[in-house]
């Protein structure tokens, strides 16, 4: 069954600090998602992603970051200069004409 | 503006009673539906889905869900819980276009289900 992956599965970095994530979207899949999760909170949408350009950003998702597909498989969310309340798990989905399929999320810590 | 209410944060039942958790969405139309569960540092699981049809939608794990368009509803239920179903759990919608389109999944607050011996 194909899945959605991301890596790493646990990202520490110091504030100031760039990060990025990585997704791996079902090869068929044409809209992409990242989603945000502080813990102990909900799941909060931060930026979806269509025809190689964004469609749609969230309040949360300010000039810190940024999402790419650079090759056509990788999905890639860059935080420019991470704060400590960038501390979450981060999830990726992808979508092809239905649902959603998450993947198993980065847990990013920033000290 | 679109949003999904679940208005219990914590929920406590002894294993092998009966569950509902509750669910209301506030969209201009009826939107899809859906529950995910989390686990302890896990990642999302969808348990059940609605997208129209029968109101009364079977998941994985023994969940059902109900979808009550007059009450903006859509409740999930289990008949009898079991330790390993002690989780958070999500609703979620997705606002209705029939080719799905460039839509996005908001997410409720999320319940915490505890299940006492």
């Amino acid at each position: 069954e194909p899945e959605v992956t991301q890596t790493p599965s646990h990202q520490v970095t110091q504030m100031g600090q760039e990060v990025i994530l990585r997704c791996v979207p079902i090869s068929n899949h044409l809209y992409f998602y990242w989603y945000r999760q502080i813990l102990g909170q909900k799941v909060e949408f931060l930026v979806s992603f269509y025809n190689n350009e964004i469609s749609e950003k969230s309040e949360i998702f300010d000039d810190q970051f940024s999402v790419e597909r650079p090759d056509g498989s990788n999905f890639t969310l860059k935080i420019r200069s991470t704060k400590l309340e960038d501390s979450a798990m981060y999830f990726c989905a992808s979508r092809g004409t239905g649902l959603l399929f998450f993947g198993p999320g980065t847990r990013l810590t920033v000290l | 503006a679109q949003s999904v209410t679940q208005p219990d944060i914590h929920i406590t039942v002894s294993e092998g009673a009966s569950l509902e958790l509750r669910c209301n969405y506030s969209y201009g139309a009826t939107p899809y539906l859906f529950w995910y569960v989390q686990s302890p540092g896990q990642g999302l699981q969808l348990l059940l889905k609605y997208f129209s049809g029968d109101t009364l939608v079977q998941g994985i794990k023994g969940f059902e869900a109900e979808f009550k368009r007059s009450q903006s509803s859509f409740n999930l239920r289990k008949p009898s819980v079991h330790w390993s179903d002690a989780a958070e759990y999500f609703c979620a919608a997705m606002p209705f276009r029939s080719n799905f389109g460039n839509e996005k999944l908001t997410f409720g607050t999320g319940t915490r289900l505890t299940i006492i011996p």
